[in-house]
């Protein structure tokens, strides 16, 4: 299984930009990245997804260097609402099963 | 709203009882997950069915149980029930069950054992 590892908790200022890191150093050729938001007693949000280099969409911007081996989520300008849990999960499902475990996540708190 | 409908949303049942648990993917989705998730262990990888058949299968207890209908909706099934299945319990769909696959969850439903 390709395993991540992401820091336990992070905290930021409202308006600054937050980057999560996630390491996944056994990640496969055919594995997708992709990133989950969670608030407490709800279901996880999809927030973004990439294979390699840089992608964005309205939320936020995923980084991924050449080797694939690390990725990191870019939050422009957090505000208290994106107090969450945020998962990476790795994989490209299928006969891999590797995309289905969620590691323990990044609790990110963001400060008034 | 996330399209994929889980219910019921809260369920409190006694130890030794059975409970079904539904979900109805959002549409155009195949593939069906359940996940587990309490205070100590996280999220739970538990089983995945993909138009009607098992494809992967995670840390399910013997005790559970899951099936997908002909109609997509899926049920998970949980008998001889203890305090510590207490638990959210979430329900995922997608598309493809490979590739480029991004998980929709639903609101889940929240057991509760006495």
């Amino acid at each position: 299984l390709a395993k991540t590892t992401q820091p336990i908790s992070m905290d930021s200022y409202e308006g600054q930009e937050v980057n999560i890191t996630c390491s996944h150093n056994n990640i496969a050729t055919n594995d997708y990245i992709t990133w989950y938001q969670q608030f407490p007693s709800q279901g996880p949000r999809f927030i973004i997804q990439g294979y390699k280099t840089k992608v964005t969409n309205e939320v936020a911007s995923l980084f991924i260097p050449a080797d694939r081996k690390s990725s990191t989520l870019s939050l422009p300008r957090v505000s208290l609402s994106d107090t969450a849990v945020y998962y990476c999960l790795v994989g490209a499902g299928g006969n891999t099963g590797n995309q289905f475990y969620f590691g323990t996540g990044t609790s990110l708190t963001v400060i008034p | 709203d996330s399209g994929v409908t889980q219910t019921p949303k809260h369920l409190i049942t006694a130890t030794g009882q059975r409970v079904t648990l539904r979900c109805s993917p959002r549409s155009g989705d195949l593939s069906v997950y359940w996940y587990q998730q309490s205070l100590d262990q996280g999220l739970q990888f538990l089983i995945q069915y993909y138009n009607g058949e098992e494809r992967a299968k995670g840390n399910i207890l013997e005790r559970f149980s899951a099936q997908q209908f002909p109609d997509l909706h899926s049920e998970l099934n949980l008998s001889s029930l203890e305090l510590g299945d207490s638990a959210l319990y979430f329900c995922a769909s997608s598309v493809a069950d490979r590739g480029r696959v991004g998980y929709t969850f639903g609101s889940g439903t929240r057991l509760t054992v006495v």
